[in-house]
């Protein structure tokens, strides 16, 4: 049974700071591995999406790789702003009726 | 753009009552999912399609029904709500390998 687990839970970091998320992954077949943002009381906006066969993904601050074999994906935010606070969700597509969600990572960027 | 539209936003009901979630997309999108999202738990796959007149269960299908008669809609069924329902439920659509878009969400509580 596939399972995504998420570390950290949650990250508070001074605004300007580089940081990573971290999601994991047990079953490697994977059809693709999407990042999503979620803002208080709002659905998810989604951010990267990384085919099984690419090694990473980039948008304007944000890169996402993927490493299926040790079942990793990493989230790359450059130069962290306060609007860039929110909770962060990656999720794992086996085949369309397998889309599993990670628990999440709640990030705070503080001015 | 309307992009996914979900309705209501927010409902209570009251044990064994019934009632439909609406969800919209005008993206010609092919693929389109129901998921609740609970504390705890995350986010997990009630019933999805692959196009109009395909439907299939998810993660956690029990007391739920949907139907896809247009590409537009996909509808989502409570038949006899109970407490256990509670939760805030999610519409999605895609298109093949392409990533997903989510509606606002629609908060519901059955007392």
């Amino acid at each position: 049974k596939q399972e995504v687990t998420q570390i950290p839970a949650a990250l508070s970091v001074p605004e300007g700071e580089n940081l990573v998320l971290n999601c994991s992954f047990t079953d490697s077949a994977i059809y693709n591995l999407q990042w999503f943002r979620q803002d208080p009381g709002k659905g998810l906006t989604s951010l990267l999406l990384i085919q099984s066969s690419q090694r990473e993904q980039t948008s304007g601050r944000l890169n996402a790789s993927l490493d299926k074999s040790s079942g990793r994906s990493t989230l790359y935010i450059a130069a962290s702003q306060p609007g860039d606070s929110a909770t962060y969700l990656c999720a794992v597509t086996k085949s369309y009726d397998k889309v599993i969600f990670g628990p999440g990572t709640s990030l705070s960027v503080i001015p | 753009n309307a992009g996914v539209t979900q309705t209501p936003k927010f409902q209570v009901l009251k044990t064994g009552q019934s009632m439909t979630l609406q969800c919209a997309q005008d993206m010609n999108h092919e693929y389109m999912s129901w998921y609740r999202q609970d504390p705890g738990m995350g986010l997990r796959l009630i019933h999805y399609s692959v196009g109009a007149g395909i439907t299939d269960q998810g993660e956690v299908p029990n007391g739920y029904n949907v139907s896809r008669s247009t590409t537009e809609d996909f509808p989502l069924r409570l038949l006899s709500a109970a407490p256990s329902q509670t939760s805030v439920y999610f519409c999605a659509s895609s298109s093949r390998d392409r990533e997903a878009f989510f509606g606002q969400g629609t908060r519901l509580t059955v007392v």
